[in-house]
């Protein structure tokens, strides 16, 4: 899982509640990236960021904020606005324009009841 | 846009058999392809990529792809599958640039004794 860490490993809320996933990386990677990952559905991009204090959103962002303060930090907010937020979380960086080669951190799974 | 196409949501082969993990995209201009594997509860880990060159790509495992332009296709394959292959494969298309990558739904793969 190279040099990301993704934490907690499991996490559990109740719904209502806005949750945040912790993602850090040690790899001196500019852009860094969120996916969800739900059963036949492969992977779907939430939100990613070039560089530090500026990110995009992706194909699913409704109901999830996101900032990037440092280089090494991107923290994902599962707001109580996203209609149906239990999936499995990853994170991922790469280098500044080599979106071609991320390495992913081992995820998160919420669960939402 | 781009898009990529697993066709096959599990693949069933026995162990010492030749395995193939089919894959096919939609991408402007060269696309750069990729593909992922993923154990349980993990996140994915880079097999191999195809960005210019020999059509005939080798990466980690003892995995390889062949990449056909004339039927947009990127298949993996490995000459004789083990059961430590077993997880969820990811095939990726990738535009190039600041663009986003685009992966597939994913393919179980499981080698039988």
């Amino acid at each position: 899982d190279g040099g990301i860490t993704q934490s907690p490993k499991y996490l559990f809320r109740k719904e209502g509640q806005n949750v945040t996933l912790s993602c850090e990386q040690n790899l001196n990677h500019d852009a860094m990236y969120w996916y969800r990952q739900d059963p036949g559905q492969g992977l779907r991009l939430i939100y990613y960021s070039q560089i530090v204090n500026d990110f995009q959103k992706g194909d699913i962002a409704e109901g999830y904020s996101v900032s990037r303060e440092k280089k090494e930090s991107f923290p994902l907010t599962v707001t109580s606005a996203q209609k149906n937020p239990t999936a499995f979380y990853l994170c991922a960086s790469s280098k500044a324009g080599s979106a071609y080669e991320q390495y992913f951190g081992p995820g998160t799974r919420l669960t939402v009841t | 846009a781009q898009s990529v196409a697993q066709p096959e949501d599990q693949v069933n082969v026995a162990e010492g058999n030749p395995l193939t993990v089919k894959c096919t995209y939609s991408v402007s201009g060269n696309p750069y392809l990729f593909w992922y594997v993923q154990y349980p509860n993990r996140g994915l880990q880079f097999l191999l990529k195809y960005i210019t060159g020999d059509n005939l790509v080798k990466g980690s495992y003892g995995f390889e792809a062949e990449f056909n332009k004339s039927q947009t296709s990127f298949h993996l394959k490995k000459p004789s599958a083990l059961v430590s292959d077993s997880a969820l494969y990811f095939c990726a298309v990738y535009p190039g640039g600041y663009q986003k990558v685009t992966f597939g739904t994913g393919t179980k793969l499981q080698v039988i004794p």
